[in-house]
């Protein structure tokens, strides 16, 4: 089965900084991949999703990220955040033969200091 | 579109008592999932249906939690008796036919005690 890996439980970074929130997953077959973000007291938002195509792949907010297949990768970036953006982020994974078992990563919790 | 509703929102409840937790999914939608998020094991997926019919229910801890969609409207999530170590944020999530994303709805956070 699938599984995802995010390097960072915390992430703290000044407001206007840049930041990269990284994910790794694991999986024998082609996947699908998210993120998602979740705002305190909130369920989660999809932020955007690689599903085939360009692995480039923009979302809301001004985040972006970048499938690496050969990295197993799809880290998360933004070119200058906000205090707004302070919030528990979340990759996930879904193999393409069997979308409805979506894995989480523990999640990374983006903290935007001004 | 209301999104996917769940209530109640938050239940505080006695060790050994019964808990339901309800969802509506957003209309359309044909898939529906239920999922557990604690600080120790992230976020779980328990059941999930498609089209009212439950698909795969391994996720399900233990014969003390049952899950319901009667209609395409509507599910349960049952604890019977529930225990201190069921304390936990409880996700619903739909999905309309054909599409990988899948909405969330704001959860139900549950304290037993």
């Amino acid at each position: 089965a699938q599984s995802v890996t995010q390097l960072d439980s915390q992430v703290p970074v000044f407001e206007e900084a840049p930041v990269e929130l990284r994910c790794n997953y694991s999986s024998s077959v082609s996947v699908y991949l998210f993120w998602y973000v979740q705002y305190p007291n909130q369920g989660l938002q999809l932020l955007l999703k690689y599903l085939s195509g360009s692995t480039l792949v923009k979302g809301i907010n001004g985040f972006e990220a970048e499938f690496n297949k050969s990295q197993t990768s799809f880290h998360l970036r933004k070119p200058s955040v906000h205090i707004s953006d302070t919030a528990e982020y979340f990759c996930a994974v879904s193999e393409s033969n069997n979308n409805n078992d979506m894995r989480f990563g523990a999640g990374t919790r983006l903290t935007v200091k001004p | 579109d209301a999104g996917v509703i769940q209530s109640p929102r938050h239940e505080v409840t006695e060790m050994g008592q019964e808990v339901t937790l309800r969802c509506k999914p957003i209309s359309g939608h044909n898939s529906l999932f239920w999922y557990r998020q604690t600080m120790m094991r992230g976020l779980e997926l328990l059941i999930y249906f498609n089209n009212n019919v439950p698909i795969d229910d391994s996720g399900m801890p233990e014969d003390r939690f049952s899950a319901k969609m009667p209609n395409a409207s509507f599910s349960t999530l049952k604890i019977q008796p529930s225990e201190p170590r069921d304390s936990a944020v409880y996700f619903c999530a739909s999905r309309p036919v054909g599409s990988y994303e899948q909405y969330f709805g704001p959860g139900t956070r549950l304290t037993v005690t």
